[in-house]
């Protein structure tokens, strides 16, 4: 078990460029989250799938934020024209049974995203 | 933020003495979960409780539902146990459940 995978592990754009997050969540778990870590704000939720489905995007800022989860084993969290603001580390997180019974949370290592 | 409270903010501990650390909710919550990440900024989950305790190792996590807290009781610290201990409530929502997290306690074992 890899556990939850998150690639590339760091990630630097230019102010205005796009950044493309990835997550690959542990076999077999149905809810993918995304976090952001910050040292002002700690860590604040963003929005989770479950079964693929968007269930929750209340913590994604509503312009240039979007993320999608096409099939079982892959998620991906994607900003637009990048601002230095969105400079972070963006966590990823998968649970089994999130909702029903078994809801312990497992984190991927994170993306540090750096916008010059 | 204000709705998972954790105390202390930052916790020094001289290597084999015991401590606790502690958040409060002021949301309904039904799971609690405690997480510890480490220097290089790995997120290991150490426990996940609805009402009650359990322990693993030198670590005793509590909830107490009725209350609205829940303590992590550290035995026999390590140089090992050093990062920041996170504690995150799942907050039921008209949209779905998600984790509300603490702020941290950053804590410091010396030899």
């Amino acid at each position: 078990n890899a556990g939850v995978i998150q690639t590339p592990r760091h990630k630097v754009t230019g102010k205005g460029q796009e950044a493309t997050l990835w997550c690959e969540p542990i076999s077999g778990h149905s809810a993918v989250f995304w976090y952001r870590q910050t040292i002002v704000q700690g860590l604040e939720f963003l929005t989770y799938f479950r079964n693929q489905a968007p269930i929750d995007d209340s913590g994604m800022p509503k312009e240039r934020f979007s993320a999608q989860m096409p099939n079982q084993s892959h998620s991906t969290l994607k900003i637009q024209s990048t601002q230095p603001q969105d400079s972070a580390v963006y966590l990823c997180a998968s649970s089994l049974d999130w909702g029903i019974s078994n809801e312990r949370l497992f984190f991927g290592h994170g993306t540090k995203l750096s916008v010059l | 933020g204000d709705q998972v409270k954790q105390s202390p903010s930052a916790l020094s501990l001289q290597e084999g003495t015991n401590s606790a650390l502690r958040c409060n909710f002021s949301i309904a919550t039904t799971t609690v979960q405690w997480f510890l990440q480490n220097p290089r900024g790995s997120l290991m989950n150490l426990f996940y409780l609805v009402p009650g305790t359990k322990e693993n190792g030198r670590l005793k996590s509590t909830f107490n539902s009725k209350e609205s807290y829940s303590t992590l009781h550290i035995r026999d610290a390590q140089l090992e146990d050093s990062g920041t201990y996170f504690c995150a409530a799942e907050a039921r929502g008209s949209s779905g459940n998600k984790l509300i997290f603490g702020i941290g306690t950053l804590l410091s074992v010396k030899p």
